[in-house]
């Protein structure tokens, strides 16, 4: 079973609009990361924040993590075209070794 | 090698027919995982290796499933009789933690199973 829900399973927006992207999960975790997956291809890693931890930015992504809601989102700035994808959450369990992902968010960015 | 590499990128199968599918992780990476993605679903957990030992197995659906990693490198996942069910992207990922999913997973491109 899945760890994380991805809200919105949808979005799409013109290019230059900000992306916000929802993840909630269930259990306690060290870390929780962001993965990007272009159709048909392997995920790329995007992002982890860990837990001790509220923000965190890379770029144009900046992401936030609240354990007290067991929530994280994903904030793309100034989308473009090619940030089309699906973006997955995946949480790291306190008590495994194992990633574990979420549903995801197809992204669609028109030019 | 410079990412994780899987192999075959797409094999069909015919129901009951045996498969392995193969994943070379990145160099010296301790931790290996298998995941399986339907389509438009994300990756579900199959089984997490360190090294050569399999530490979770959880995830595998079903006794047809098995995998390994004897040299704790290549790693084979093997899927007995197959079943239309078993059409999946079967994903490999590696990560330099000994703690498997404490840093960034380095995903390939996948395996496209199709069974007919």
């Amino acid at each position: 079973s899945q760890q994380g829900e991805e809200d919105p399973q949808a979005l799409s927006i013109q290019e230059g609009e900000n992306a916000t992207m929802n993840c909630s999960y269930k259990t306690s975790i060290n870390n929780l990361q962001w993965y990007r997956q272009n159709s048909g291809r392997g995920l790329v890693h995007l992002i982890l924040i860990r837990s001790n931890e509220r923000e965190k930015h890379s770029g144009r992504l900046r992401v936030t993590l609240d354990t007290s809601k067991k929530s994280s989102s994903l904030l793309i700035t100034a989308s473009r075209a090619a940030d089309t994808a699906s973006y997955f959450c995946a949480t790291d369990a306190r008590d495994t070794d194992k990633l574990i992902f979420g549903t995801g968010t197809r992204l669609q960015v028109f030019p | 090698g410079a990412g994780v590499s899987q192999s075959p990128r797409y094999k069909v199968a015919k129901r009951g027919q045996d498969v392995a599918l193969r994943c070379d992780p990145i160099s010296g990476h301790v931790s290996l995982f298998w995941y399986q993605q339907a389509l438009g679903q994300g990756p579900e957990f199959l089984t997490y290796f360190q090294n050569e030992a399999q530490l979770d197995k959880s995830g595998l659906p079903s006794d047809r499933f098995f995998a390994e990693r004897p040299e704790g490198s290549v790693s084979t996942l093997k899927i007995q009789r197959t079943q239309q069910e078993d059409s999946a992207v079967y994903l490999c990922a590696s990560t330099s933690s000994i703690r498997g999913a404490n840093t960034e997973a380095f995903f390939g491109q996948g395996t496209r199973l199709t069974v007919v």
